[in-house]
């Protein structure tokens, strides 16, 4: 079956443009998160979702940082005046409420 | 406070030998641990998991371990192939915590051929 999957796989952009970053959830799964990996390091956690709603945002870094899920299912991570320092892989994953969670292929953003 | 790491940065492993990955955690409220696969441009690739209530679970060719009394957990991958070769990473839920994991730096596993 399908996985998560992310989209775009590659974003290059300018330091102070804005990005939107996509993300398919597996079918049926209710609950969706976001996690931003930096170069060496584990995922850290950045919003979480259950159904619509945001259920916890406290990883996100600043209200640079935004993120919307209109109908349950696809989700939007969307980053205003982009900085250098906002250069990770963005990493999505999705679960069916219960505790495992699948994770797609990551947005590589790179802000030069 | 909360927080996963990891014993060993890099483990080389012959092929064919048995691979042991160390984790420890620092939060005894957590009540689920998982360990995750992560190859050189992809996502984390779920492998097992487990529960507080539990000491080991096994999958294929792996089993993982949990120690509650010093807060360690590890995992066992039986009969190392190249095709494990990777950086593997543990990850924590804490009891009653919104869902999100709370995930080591990783150990990266190199099979020697």
């Amino acid at each position: 079956g399908a996985g998560v999957s992310q989209t775009p796989s590659n974003k290059v952009t300018e330091k102070g443009k804005y990005v939107e970053l996509r993300c398919d959830p597996i079918s049926g799964h209710t609950a969706l998160y976001w996690y931003r990996q930096s170069l060496g390091q584990g995922p850290e956690f950045l919003i979480y979702f259950q159904g619509t709603g945001a259920a916890d945002d406290s990883g996100l870094p600043n209200d640079r940082f935004f993120a919307v899920r209109p109908e349950g299912s696809v989700s939007t991570l969307k980053i205003q005046r982009t900085e250098r320092g906002d250069s990770a892989v963005y990493l999505c994953a999705s679960s069916r409420g219960g505790d495992t969670q699948y994770f797609g292929p990551g947005t590589r953003l790179t802000v030069l | 406070g909360e927080s996963v790491g990891l014993h060993l940065p890099t483990l080389s492993v012959q092929e064919g030998d048995n691979s042991i990955i160390n984790c420890a955690y620092s939060n005894s409220a957590s009540d689920y641990f998982i360990w995750y696969k992560q190859e050189s441009g992809k996502g984390p690739q779920f492998i097992i998991d487990i529960r507080s209530n539990m000491d080991k679970r096994q999958g294929q060719r792996v089993t993982v371990l949990l120690n509650k009394t010093v807060k360690h957990l590890s995992l066992q991958i039986a009969a190392t192939q190249p095709g494990d070769s990777a950086v593997y990473f543990c990850a924590e839920k804490g009891r009653g915590s919104q869902g999100n994991l709370i995930f080591g730096k990783g150990t990266k596993l190199s099979v020697k051929p």
